[in-house]
């Protein structure tokens, strides 16, 4: 059974910094690309990275570009996201997701979610 | 890496038949067939519901339904139950690992 197991998430002042840790279980870890997803309060999914099943690649939504790193570590089957510069606009809940396939171009499994509060 | 456009709302009584639509762009929905849809029920993670346009997971009622037409999207969900009221979204795949996200539409069983 894939598990995946968010956790990091808490309350930061704006210009503050977040890692975010996601451990997997159930699957060949390596193997797939692995998403961070968000959602705020009351709003809809957004995609906000991926990162390729050996590090190769990585991508992300602009708004998050120069501020967020993603990260894995497939000898211990963890996903990471550091988060810097952290702005009132990224207040969400955190899902960590495996892709359905290699190329990630969609997403079969997602974590409970991790709440990341940026307030003063 | 603008978002998809859904219905904000939709509704249909049980047993009816209703068509949540996604308007992308040639760039990601038009370009690929790898659209996928996710319901999501108050305070839960997404559950993914059809992916590949029109591929079902294992587990998923044969009343989900999906498929693709130029730069449009849709999903049907026939024979409506209470328990089909949640969120929905849409996904595209855009390219090399980068997925776009819908704005959700809000599936109310009357």
């Amino acid at each position: 059974e894939v598990q995946l197991l968010e956790s990091g998430g808490s309350l930061v002042q704006p210009g503050g910094s977040l890692r975010l840790s996601c451990a997997a279980s159930g699957f060949t870890f390596s193997s797939y690309a692995m998403s961070w997803v968000r959602q705020a309060p009351g709003k809809g999914l957004e995609w906000v990275s991926v990162i390729s099943g050996y590090s190769d690649s990585t991508y992300y939504t602009d708004s998050v570009k120069g501020r967020v790193t993603i990260s894995r570590d497939n000898s211990k089957n963890a996903l990471y996201l550091q988060m810097n510069s952290l702005r009132a606009e990224d207040t969400a809940v955190y899902y960590c997701a495996k892709g359905g396939v290699a190329s990630g171009r969609y997403i079969d499994h997602w974590g409970q979610g991790t709440l990341v509060t940026v307030s003063s | 890496q603008s978002a998809l456009t859904q219905p904000r709302s939709v509704s249909g009584s049980p047993g009816q038949s209703v068509t949540i639509s996604c308007t992308g762009t040639s760039s990601d929905v038009g370009g690929y067939n790898y659209v996928s849809w996710y319901q999501q029920q108050p305070g839960k993670a997404p559950k993914l519901m059809i992916y590949d346009v029109s591929q079902r997971p294992s587990g998923v009622p044969d009343r989900f339904s999906g498929s693709k037409s130029g730069n449009t999207g849709s999903l049907t969900i026939s024979g409506l139950q209470a328990e089909d009221e949640a969120d929905y979204y849409c996904c595209s795949y855009a390219g090399t690992y980068i997925v776009i996200f819908g704005g959700g539409t809000k599936l109310t069983v009357l």
